[in-house]
């Protein structure tokens, strides 16, 4: 099965910064990666699909890179309501939608 | 509007089995590019993939838990039954089920539409 690794575990930002988020795949997945933003208490959310699409009504300033391996998530300028837990999750193979371990931006 | 409603018992004793119930609505789940999975997550832990059921009643399972595994689905419901033997603590978690849906081209799998999850606790 292809596993899923993601750097920071955790990371402290202030509102206004620009955050990066890597989240690297065990195997070769070309760009079939998805990220989610999870609060407390709520299901999670999708934020971009195929390493680089933005989903409808998510906001312009996440943005989405990457293929292969290797991949990031970007926030241009941090907000307040996006302190959150973000995952990375690989749709290229069955059996797998594997997810990574997750990264917790808090307030700094 | 999408939604999707996970329901079934919030205790579950050892060894007992778990059966969970995905209801939807806003989709059909005979449309060729959707399909649902299930995840859960421990208290305070990452998600993890359960199953997932595919538009042609294909199903996939995650590798550690398939022999505990079945999914079936009720089109004319709308309903897909996630059932998890031989229950544990470790099992303890917030179970969701969500759609996935694919791109105009029908590829790069993804989960747009989430329910609201349901806590299953594992206890004697």
């Amino acid at each position: 099965d292809i596993q899923m690794t993601q750097s920071p575990s955790t990371l402290s930002a202030s509102v206004g910064d620009r955050v990066t988020i890597t989240c690297r795949a065990s195997q070769t997945i070309s760009s079939y990666l998805n990220w989610y933003q999870q609060k407390p208490g709520r299901a999670p959310k999708l934020l971009i699909y195929a390493a680089s699409s933005l989903q409808s009504g998510v906001p312009s300033r996440f943005s989405g890179s990457g293929s292969g391996t290797d991949f990031t998530l970007t926030i241009s300028s941090l907000q307040p309501e996006d302190f959150a837990t973000y995952y990375c999750q690989q749709s290229y193979s069955i059996p797998g939608f594997t997810f990574g371990p997750g990264t917790k931006v808090d307030i700094k | 509007q999408v939604t999707l409603k996970e329901s079934g018992p919030v205790l579950v004793k050892p060894t007992e089995t778990l059966t969970l119930t995905c209801t939807v609505s806003g989709f059909s789940l005979s449309n060729a590019r959707m399909g649902v999975s299930w995840i859960r997550q421990p208290p305070g832990k990452a998600l993890e993939w359960l199953a997932h059921i595919f538009s042609d009643d294909e199903k996939s399972y995650a590798t550690s838990l398939k022999s505990r595994l079945t999914l079936s689905k009720d089109t004319s419901r709308s309903q897909v039954v996630l059932t998890m033997t031989n229950m544990d603590p470790v099992d303890t978690a917030t179970y969701y089920c969500a759609r996935t849906s694919y791109d105009s081209f029908g590829y790069y799998p993804h989960f747009d539409s989430w329910g609201q999850g349901t806590l299953v606790t594992v206890s004697s």
